[in-house]
């Protein structure tokens, strides 16, 4: 079956625009988790999903950067007036429901790689 | 901050050697995790580990997680080319938390 795809692959924008980078998690999955990777780093989570609900989003920079469910399936990450520092792999996962302190098997996007000039 | 600290951070090896990669807390975890990302792709589960003290075995793969659940450690026999890749441990607490990352690469 199709796996997580994340669109677009790459973006490269101007600093002070907005970008949205989306996820299209696997079908029946119930969670949907956004991380940032720094090249030879592991993921640093950013916020995750159950269905619609945002469950946890502390892990988001500052306020420029939001996500969303609507439907508890796609997801969008929106980064407002983008920085330079915000160049990096933005990489969605999806999993059947988790709920903090348990585990389960995470499956990753490819990523979109962002690059703000 | 990061939870999980990984050692060494960058290993490169001959192919057949063997190598252990350690991953180091403060916190407890009721379960880690690793995975292995190859470049341009990402992150792949290898296994999960539950119990303190729980050894797992995953052909040339050896997991064990500590006693006290705070650390782990990844051992590969007779490591090969097709091993290369960027290996990371895992924890779950309110949040997902992934370990610092250890480069491998095997020489043929």
């Amino acid at each position: 079956g199709a796996g997580v795809s994340q669109s677009p692959r790459y973006k490269v924008t101007k600093r002070g625009q907005d970008v949205a980078l989306r996820c299209d998690p696997i079908s029946g999955h119930v969670s949907l988790y956004w991380y940032r990777q720094a090249l030879g780093q592991g993921p640093e989570f950013l916020t995750y999903f159950n269905y619609e609900a945002q469950q946890d989003k502390s892990g988001l920079p500052n306020d420029r950067f939001s996500a969303e469910r609507p439907e508890g399936s796609i997801s969008t990450l929106t980064i407002q007036r983008t920085e330079q520092r915000d160049s990096a792999m933005y990489r969605c996962a999806s999993s059947l429901i988790w709920r903090g302190g348990s585990y389960n098997e995470q499956f990753f996007g490819p990523g979109t790689r962002l690059t703000v000039l | 901050t990061q939870l999980l600290e990984q050692s060494p951070q960058f290993l490169s090896i001959q192919e057949g050697e063997n190598l252990t990669v350690y991953c180091n807390s403060s916190s407890v975890f009721s379960s880690l995790q690793w995975y292995r990302q190859e470049p341009g792709e990402g992150p792949v589960l290898l296994v999960t580990v539950v119990t303190g003290g729980e050894v797992k075995k995953l052909k040339r793969l050896t997991f064990q997680f500590g006693d006290a659940r705070k650390d782990s450690s990844l051992h590969i026999t007779a490591a090969q080319p097709g091993d290369t890749g960027l290996y990371l441990c895992a924890g779950a607490g309110n949040q997902f938390y992934f370990g610092t990352g250890t480069s491998l690469t095997v020489i043929p």
